[in-house]
């Protein structure tokens, strides 16, 4: 199957900086990925639909400020956490589309972020 | 709007044993798709089975079926002959087919399995 890669895997900050997680396809050209968040035992909570080369669209409640997307590439996605606090520790994930008529999502390894 | 309902929070089974997992969901949509994913404690997410609506037939993936009821909204997971890498948590989820690239996959809330020796 289609292989999706996050980095970092796992991120500890401060509060106050920011933090970026990247989002990689590596076989395949991906003109749409999402991000999710995940809290302990719960769903995954989809905050943002990134596409390539355009502004991201989010979710509501989500704030796009605070957690700026980018898509700069068919490969890259980028979620970067703004002035992180400790509420916005969590477990971050991205999704990968291979193709818009199978609906199929692969999705990458997720990224554990602890803001001290 | 969409939504998908997972009733059972936890479940058990023996190895070697059937277990079914229930997932119904709510869509005015005539076409869409519906997932099982499953999430081991890598919380690497990984698509168990997936079902087109449009298909009568139930989806079979080796040890795992769904029944897919349409009229009824309800696409429920049996895992077969269930090993000990198959405890993991376990979501439902739904996609629309209509709006292409940027349509969206709705999770229900999960269901944790755990596989008894």
């Amino acid at each position: 199957g289609a292989v999706v890669s996050q980095h970092p895997s796992w991120v500890i900050c401060k509060s106050g900086t920011s933090v970026k997680i990247e989002c990689r396809s590596l076989d395949f050209q991906a003109t749409t990925m999402f991000w999710y968040r995940q809290f302990p035992k719960q769903s995954l909570m989809l905050m943002a639909t990134s596409n390539e080369g355009s502004k991201a669209t989010y979710e509501q409640g989500v704030e796009k400020d605070k957690f700026l997307i980018n898509h700069a590439s068919l490969t890259l996605s980028t979620l970067t956490v703004t002035s992180a606090h400790p509420e916005d520790s969590s477990f971050y994930i991205c999704s990968a589309r291979v193709s818009a008529n199978t609906g199929e999502l692969f999705f990458g390894e997720g990224s554990r972020l602890t803001v001290l | 709007a969409q939504t998908v309902t997972q009733s059972q929070p936890e479940m058990s089974v023996q190895e070697a044993e059937t277990v079914t997992l229930s997932c119904t969901y709510d869509t005015s949509e005539s076409d869409y798709y519906l997932f099982w994913y499953k999430q081991p404690p890598s919380r690497q997410m990984i698509l168990v089975i997936r079902q087109e609506a449009y298909k009568q037939q139930n989806a079979t993936e080796n040890r795992f079926s769904v029944n897919f009821q349409k009229a009824a909204k309800s696409f429920s997971l049996k895992i077969s002959d269930s090993q000990l890498g198959d405890a993991a948590m376990y979501f439902c989820a739904y996609m629309g087919s209509y709006g292409g690239a940027t349509n969206k996959l709705i999770f229900g809330t999960g269901t944790l399995l755990a596989v008894q020796p």
